[in-house]
């Protein structure tokens, strides 16, 4: 089955900074990559996702890029505040549409 | 508006007994889902399910079961739960239409097993 390893498991930058998430995937069928944040004690929340037929999306000031050939996506985030701060998991699926997540990056920015 | 919930919020059991963790959803979604939340695991899918008649195991369907009772309704049961069951469990739905994949959560419900 699908296995998503996600990197890294913390990640500190200093406000108006750009982070960057990355993610790698086994299953050569998965292409739906969507990404979520978790704010502390609420519910994970989708902010972007890509679909294998395209290589980037963009969203303001988050954008996520996917290399099928390498198996790996990433999340980019530009001009951190913090409210980016959160809990933000990658996760994958085929068409069946059973995500399988990452175990989740915690990003800090700090004022 | 329409929503994801979880009864109960909040459960603390000991080692042995039987729980049930409800899950009702007013998103008119066809497909609804159980994970599990451990810190530094990310959210482990336990079952699945896409229409009433449809079960399906996840990566750690072992010491759980489900109940699809309507549509609108997924149940989660662990028979006899043991402490490493404790955990933050996340009901989800999705539709199976126009913007099929994204999942719709529900607040969680933690559960403490002694």
């Amino acid at each position: 089955g699908e296995n998503v390893e996600q990197h890294p498991s913390t990640l500190s930058v200093q406000e108006g900074d750009s982070a960057v998430i990355k993610c790698t995937y086994s299953d050569s069928a998965s292409n739906y990559f969507p990404w979520y944040k978790q704010e502390l004690g609420k519910r994970p929340q989708l902010i972007i996702d890509i679909r294998s037929n395209v290589g980037e999306k963009k969203d303001q000031r988050i954008a996520v890029t996917l290399n099928k050939t390498a198996k790996h996506f990433s999340l980019h985030i530009t001009e951190t505040q913090p409210e980016d701060s959160a809990v933000y998991f990658c996760a994958a699926s085929d068409s069946s549409y059973k995500l399988i997540f990452g175990s989740g990056t915690r990003l800090l920015v700090r004022p | 508006d329409a929503d994801v919930t979880q009864t109960p919020r909040n459960r603390i059991t000991k080692t042995g007994k039987r729980i049930m963790l409800e899950c009702s959803q007013t998103k008119g979604h066809d497909r609804m889902y159980w994970y599990r939340q451990d810190p530094g695991l990310g959210l482990r899918l336990i079952y699945y399910s896409f229409d009433v008649k449809d079960i399906n195991k996840g990566e750690i369907s072992d010491g759980y079961s489900v109940s699809r009772q309507a549509q609108a309704k997924f149940s989660l049961s662990l028979e006899s739960a043991i402490p490493n069951q404790t955990a933050l469990y996340f009901c989800a739905t999705s539709d199976s239409g126009e913007h099929t994949g994204e999942l719709f959560f529900g607040e969680g419900s933690r559960l403490t097993v002694l």
